[in-house]
């Protein structure tokens, strides 16, 4: 069971906006703003798509943004297009002994 | 080009030992902290150790490999590594050497696969 809790799969259809969930507790999520996201197509390399929340590095797209409420962090995926159709892992630091944390990864898929 | 490849994965037996090794290029190596992160077959993500930028003497484990691996690093060598002894099966899978950014993972190697099975 992985320590932050994301729904298995979404879905969208081109053009539309998704977000994706990203729930954890008060010792990750809600203790720190070190929360990032990763894209990973079939067979390829985690891709970062967004750090400290909400920052983006250079080359990725306007079109994902990052958010959090309390112990929740949030990935928004707008204008979404058939390139996007991938697995979607949070991550945040959680210090002490867990230090970085994983979420069980999203299935997004575009219809 | 920022780059990290990884090598030394290979097929061990359960209670065995490996050595990973990563060499970086393309940014200054001694400047980040590096990290192991794993992804078994068809399941997500594990961050599994951490070693401080040079100047630092910090190295954090997950609970899952604490007592079993030891990450290390040569800045000499631009190298980051990762000694694993007492292989269990589930130990299996492939094995990202990741450069980090403000608590994020921004650089990924290719990845090196570790199979533990007798």
């Amino acid at each position: 069971q992985s320590a932050l809790t994301q729904p298995a799969s979404v879905s969208g259809s081109p053009g539309q906006s998704i977000t994706i969930s990203c729930t954890g507790t008060s010792r990750d999520i809600g203790a720190y703003n070190h929360v990032s996201w990763y894209q990973q197509h079939p067979g390829k390399v985690p891709k970062l798509l967004i750090y400290e929340v909400s920052e983006r590095p250079s080359g990725v797209s306007y079109r994902f943004s990052g958010s959090k409420s309390g112990y929740t962090a949030s990935l928004t995926i707008s204008g979404l297009q058939a390139l996007d159709e991938a697995d979607y892992f949070c991550c945040a630091y959680a210090g002490g002994s867990d230090y970085w944390v994983f979420g069980g990864g999203t299935k997004l898929t575009v219809l | 080009e920022l780059q990290l490849v990884e090598s030394g994965g290979a097929l061990v037996q359960p209670g065995g030992s490996l050595r990973l090794s990563c060499t970086a290029s393309g940014f200054t190596f001694s400047s980040f902290s590096m990290n192991w992160v794993r992804q078994a077959p068809g399941k997500g993500l594990e961050w599994i150790s951490y070693v401080g930028y040079v100047g630092t003497t910090r190295y954090y484990y997950a609970g899952s490999v604490s007592g079993r691996f030891t990450i290390s690093r040569d800045n000499a060598k631009d190298s980051l590594y990762l000694q694993m002894h007492s292989l269990r099966v589930e130990d299996t899978a492939v094995y990202y050497c990741v450069r980090d950014l403000h608590y994020g993972f921004d650089v990924w190697g290719q990845g090196t696969t570790v199979i533990v099975s007798s």
